[in-house]
């Protein structure tokens, strides 16, 4: 079974462009998480997409926005990109069987590193 | 604010050496606890924990979880060169329903010497 996909997998920006990141999960899981991690903060919580619904966000300005598409694709989209957004960004796919269970294990992808200049 | 703290954030060992990881919380309706290893990628799953005072293991691996004093603990034991990673640990929290937030730890950076 082929495991997260995250694309692009290094990326250069420049402070005030926007960038897509795109991540494909194992097939047959619904739930698509996004984290950023950081030296200084190490990982933190962006949000989780749930069959193309966004089901809960972490404390990140509204400039972090994403979907999930029909086929539990998910893509992150950060605009107005500032030098502290320079980070790895990690998904995450689970099966989240049904709503309101307990977080079910969650297989990561191996990050797309950002770099804003 | 929900809060994990781990602790050390650094331990070197020598091969064979068993060692503890600690992870302590302060979250809102606690749901789980989750430990993963990160080496020079993403973070692998190890165990979820969500009853106290029950032990998972994985070959040299076993954590456990105490509720009453908001902990867990990492054990590995006959360290071997290869468990040298950063360890997190999260707690999964929500309100209920679908609602739920994971909040990480720094994490412990271990390094296991020959």
């Amino acid at each position: 079974k082929a495991g997260v996909t995250q694309t692009p997998r290094y990326l250069i920006k420049t402070r005030g462009q926007q960038v897509t990141l795109s991540c494909s999960p194992i097939s047959g899981h619904r739930s698509v998480s996004w984290y950023q991690q950081t030296p200084g903060q190490g990982l933190q919580f962006l949000f989780e997409y749930f069959s193309e619904t966004q089901r809960n966000k972490g404390n990140f300005p509204g400039r972090f926005s994403g979907r999930q598409f029909s086929n539990s694709r998910s893509e992150m989209n950060v605009s107005t990109l500032e030098l502290g957004d320079s980070a790895l960004y990690l998904c995450a796919s689970s099966l989240r069987k049904t709503s309101g269970t307990s977080m079910d294990t969650q297989y990561f992808g191996p990050g797309t590193r950002l770099t804003v200049l | 604010e929900d809060k994990v703290v781990q602790s050390p954030l650094s331990l070197v060992v020598h091969e064979g050496d068993t060692v503890t990881l600690n992870c302590s919380y302060e979250v809102t309706n606690f749901r789980s606890l989750l430990w993963y290893k990160q080496e020079k990628k993403a973070p692998t799953f190890l165990f979820m924990l969500t009853s106290s005072g029950i032990e998972k293991k994985s070959g040299r691996l076993s954590s456990i979880l105490d509720k009453k004093e908001l902990f867990s603990i990492l054990n590995i034991t006959a360290t071997q060169t290869g468990d040298s990673a950063i360890y997190l640990c999260a707690v999964e929290a929500g309100s209920g329903g679908s609602n739920y937030k994971l909040t990480f730890g720094k994490g412990t950076l271990l390094t296991v010497n020959p």
